[in-house]
């Protein structure tokens, strides 16, 4: 069974700019989490999704966005890009109801210059 | 406010020896609790969970011990092996709703 793949893993951009990161989830998992990191804050929420409809939302500016498609696939978009964005966006799909044990992808590491 | 916290930002343990990584919480609410490793340039790997109604939970050669009086939750590794070096997260959720990391603990097993 294939894993969560995240794309592209890799990503610079500049002040201003606008990112899209892709997940694609685990095969039949329904739910998609995102979650940015960077050094000395661990994983911080950012929003979940399932069945299309976003279920929880973290604690972060309207400039990142998030949908979900009808085959469970995601993506986040951050608009506005700011230096302090550059970390590692890392996609988590799950069942829904496994008692909330996600799976993680590689992430996309993004650079704002 | 970190509602998930692991204070050592660090750990180095002799191979064979005991590992204990240390995670406290301040929700009373949160009724489940995982831990994650992580290696470079992967994503985080579930380990181990725990829910609030267990004080204890052994798989292999790791353990995870709750204490819900004091709010702690810990990680026994036993023995350890130099690819347990990682960075390992302690992570809590309420009734199934979304994880609350805390900030990793990287540890190092010497040869």
């Amino acid at each position: 069974k294939a894993g969560v793949t995240q794309t592209p893993r890799y990503l610079i951009k500049t002040r201003g700019q606008q990112v899209t990161l892709s997940c694609s989830p685990i095969s039949g998992h329904r739910s998609v989490s995102w979650y940015q990191q960077t050094p000395g804050q661990g994983l911080q929420f950012l929003f979940e999704y399932f069945s299309e409809t976003q279920r929880n939302k973290g604690n972060f500016p309207g400039r990142f966005s998030g949908r979900q498609f009808s085959n469970s696939r995601s993506e986040m978009n951050v608009s506005t890009l700011e230096l302090g964005d550059s970390a590692l966006y890392l996609c988590a799909s799950s069942l829904y109801g496994a008692k909330n044990i996600q799976y993680f992808g590689a992430g996309t590491r993004l650079s704002v210059l | 406010d970190q509602q998930v916290k692991q204070n050592s930002p660090s750990l180095s343990v002799q191979e064979g020896r005991i590992s204990i990584l240390n995670c406290d919480y301040t929700n009373s609410m949160f009724d489940y609790f995982l831990w994650y490793k992580k290696y470079p340039a992967e994503g985080p790997t579930f380990l181990i969970s725990i829910s609030s109604i267990k004080d204890k939970n052994e798989d292999g050669r790791f353990t995870v011990f709750l204490n819900k009086s004091a709010k702690h939750l810990s990680l026994h590794i036993v023995p350890s092996q130099p690819g347990d070096s990682a960075v390992y997260f302690c992570a809590a959720s309420e009734s199934a709703r979304q994880l609350t990391f805390g900030s990793g603990t990287q540890l190092t097993v010497l040869p």
